[in-house]
């Protein structure tokens, strides 16, 4: 079936750097993309979204990147800190009508930040 | 303001055991659903809910679990004869409408031994 992907499953970054996270997904319906950090013990937190109709959203230290030639999907955190070591999930859904309701996950990066 | 609601946090069951597990949502939204997540797993959808409309159940794994929102506002994930693959926890989310941002509980760690 058709779903959402990650290429690293770790990613390791120095206190103060910029990571990248990436993602890939294969379900060309799908016009809408999140972004949640999940911290263990917790339920995943909403980071940034983005809709089909855009290629780049940027929040608090946060931008979101889509390129829908390729199918993918990017979250740029600036200035890492250690409160931002997490997995990181990427989601995808359907607004658009017809398509499941559901949001469709990754399964997940481990950001882990260096001292 | 409070976020979405669940209990109990941990649950451990015996094999063939019943479970219920309740989700409060954040009040005022109409969009419910229900989640799975495997250790090391990402999130899989299981049903959603639209106020008590049930209007999608394709996620769930087996006629033994059910979901139900009567007065669209809190629902129950009812397990029946609970087995060990059923070990996950469970997540809850809620939004505004559908297509907005879906906001998550904490879960429900669940354990059958």
């Amino acid at each position: 079936g058709e779903s959402v992907g990650l290429h690293l499953p770790t990613l390791s970054v120095q206190e103060g750097d910029n990571s990248i996270i990436n993602c890939a997904y294969s379900n060309s319906a799908s016009d809408y993309f999140i972004w949640y950090k999940q911290e263990s013990g917790k339920g995943p937190r909403f980071i940034i979204d983005i809709r089909s109709n855009m290629d780049k959203r940027q929040g608090q230290r946060v931008t979101v990147l889509l390129n829908k030639t390729v199918k993918h999907l990017s979250l740029q955190i600036a200035a890492t800190q250690p409160g931002d070591s997490a997995v990181y999930f990427c989601a995808e859904g359907e607004i658009g009508g017809g398509g499941a309701d559901g949001l469709t996950f990754g399964k997940g990066t481990h950001l882990i930040i260096q001292p | 303001g409070a976020g979405v609601s669940q209990s109990p946090r941990y649950k451990v069951a015996k094999r063939g055991q019943d479970v219920a597990l309740r989700c409060d949502p954040i009040s005022g939204h109409v969009s419910l659903f229900w989640y799975q997540q495997a250790l090391g797993q990402g999130p899989e959808f299981l049903t959603y809910f639209q106020n008590e409309a049930q209007l999608d159940k394709s996620g769930l794994p087996s006629d033994r679990f059910f979901a139900e929102r009567p007065e669209g506002s809190v629902s129950t994930l009812k397990i029946q004869r609970t087995q060990q693959e059923d070990s996950a926890v469970y997540l809850c989310a809620s939004s505004l409408e559908i297509g907005n941002i879906q906001y998550f509980g904490a879960g429900t760690r669940l354990s059958v031994l």
